[in-house]
């Protein structure tokens, strides 16, 4: 199975300010990855698709690099809603597998 | 609008068994591949199991690997799970989420329900 690691698993930062999640995944999935908001008591929220493609409606503020085994998701300008649990995912060979998830708490 | 309406959580004992339905509509339900996906009280998010657009791959999560069951009827555009032998671990809240587009990802995510198994 592909494990994919989270960095870090706690954020805490300010509004406006600019932060950026790492996933690495245990092997090369290419491009196979996808980024996830989730708020309290909420379904998860499509981000980002094929790693940088962001999903219709969504901020751009959001960005999303990488191929490989490393990624990035990048929140340019931190807004009040964007206090969050942001998970990864990979697609590239089942069972799919998240990110145990990121934390992002206003400072 | 697309829209996912989970169903059939509960409370049940371990060993016993349960089935979730996945309402589906604003969309060609026919046409896509669909997903279960559970979260634990409290924790990450976890894949259960996947069926193809016409019902005939499916792929499941060891953890529940020959107990659960994924299923789909698309003349009445509802996913189902059929879950054996619960263990509290299966506690969570239960999702579906459809397949976005050829990338694989899931959009949208039903609300969920929730399954709790204890004595």
């Amino acid at each position: 199975d592909i494990q994919l690691t989270q960095s870090p698993s706690f954020l805490s930062a300010s509004l406006g300010h600019r932060v950026t999640i790492t996933c690495r995944a245990s092997q090369g999935i290419s491009s196979d990855l996808a980024w996830y908001q989730q708020k309290p008591g909420k379904a998860p929220k499509l981000l980002i698709y094929a790693a940088s493609t962001l999903q219709s409606g969504v901020p751009p503020r959001f960005s999303g690099s990488g191929s490989g085994t490393e990624f990035t998701l990048t929140v340019s300008s931190l807004q009040p809603e964007d206090f969050a649990t942001y998970y990864c995912q990979q697609l590239n060979s089942y069972p799919i597998t998240f990110g145990q998830g990121t934390r992002l708490e206003i400072k | 609008q697309v829209q996912l309406v989970e169903s059939g959580g509960g409370v049940v004992q371990p060993g016993r068994s349960l089935g979730l339905s996945c309402a589906a509509s604003g969309f060609s339900f026919s046409d896509y591949s669909m997903h279960w996906v559970r979260q634990a009280p409290d924790k990450g998010l976890e894949w259960v199991a996947v069926i193809s657009y016409d019902g005939v791959k499916k792929y499941y999560a060891d953890s529940v690997e020959g107990r659960f069951t994924i299923s789909r009827d698309n003349s009445k555009n509802t996913l189902y799970l059929q879950m054996n032998s619960l263990r509290s671990e299966d506690t969570a809240l239960y999702y579906c989420a459809k397949v976005r587009g050829g990338d694989g990802s899931f959009d949208p995510w039903g609300q969920g329900t929730l399954v709790t198994v204890s004595s």
